[in-house]
């Protein structure tokens, strides 16, 4: 079964870090590019991160540019996102999701989604 | 980043018609980009619904259907049932293939 699990969500406090983790199985993970996606309470989705399938190129959204992190240990067929200086409107659901890009350019559609972790920061 | 622009509600009885609009840009989905379609269920993760502008992925009814035409897509629901109540998100890219999402409409079954 194709899978995503995210993990390390909680209550962090505004300037604080925290990293999550996307655990990955039933497909192979190395040939994928990975994203992180979040939805405020109450909000819709909005996207945050990608990375390519070897970890060569990133891309962030310009909310996140210079406090976030995306990874990837293909080893290990997890995805990370490290989150420094969080603020009060990071608060939210960050879910992981995989799609595929084709030797012609092509960037596929987003299937799986993991069940997603909530990061709530708050003093 | 510029988002994609969706009505915030839309609403029909059981039975009917109902359809979803999804405005995008010269840059995004007029670029040739392609749109996709996002179920999400109350409480639960998005689920893809419409992939490659039309096209349902096994599981999907086909009384869910897609079209794109210019800077707009659209995502029409037929014979409108309860389980159909959800947020629906349209996706799609920019050139430097960041993910642009629609701003979500919540399908009310009347």
């Amino acid at each position: 079964e194709v899978q995503l699990v995210e993990s390390g969500g909680g209550l962090v406090q505004p300037g604080g870090s925290l990293r999550l983790s996307c655990a990955a199985s039933g497909f192979t993970f190395s040939s994928y590019w990975m994203h992180w996606v979040r939805q405020a309470p109450g909000k819709g989705l909005v996207w945050v991160s990608r990375i390519n399938s070897d970890g060569s190129s990133t891309s962030y959204a310009d909310s996140v540019k210079g406090r976030f992190t995306i990874s990837r240990d293909n080893a290990k067929n997890t995805l990370y996102l490290q989150m420094n200086s969080l603020r009060a409107e990071d608060t939210a659901v960050y879910y992981c999701a995989s799609n595929y890009y084709d030797s012609s350019g092509y960037l596929y559609w987003f299937d799986p989604w993991g069940q997603g972790t909530l990061v709530t920061v708050s003093s | 980043q510029s988002v994609l622009t969706q009505p915030p509600s839309v609403s029909g009885a059981p039975g009917q018609r109902v359809t979803i609009s999804c405005t995008g840009s010269s840059s995004n989905i007029g670029a040739g980009y392609d749109v996709h379609w996002y179920q999400q269920l109350p409480g639960t993760a998005p689920k893809l619904l419409i992939y490659g502008n039309s096209n349902r992925p096994s599981g999907v009814p086909d009384r869910f259907s897609g079209s794109k035409s210019g800077t707009s897509a659209s995502l029409a629901i037929t014979g409108l049932q309860a389980e159909d109540e959800a947020d629906y998100y349209c996706q799609s890219y920019d050139s430097s293939l960041s993910a642009l999402f629609g701003t979500g409409t919540k399908v009310t079954v009347l």
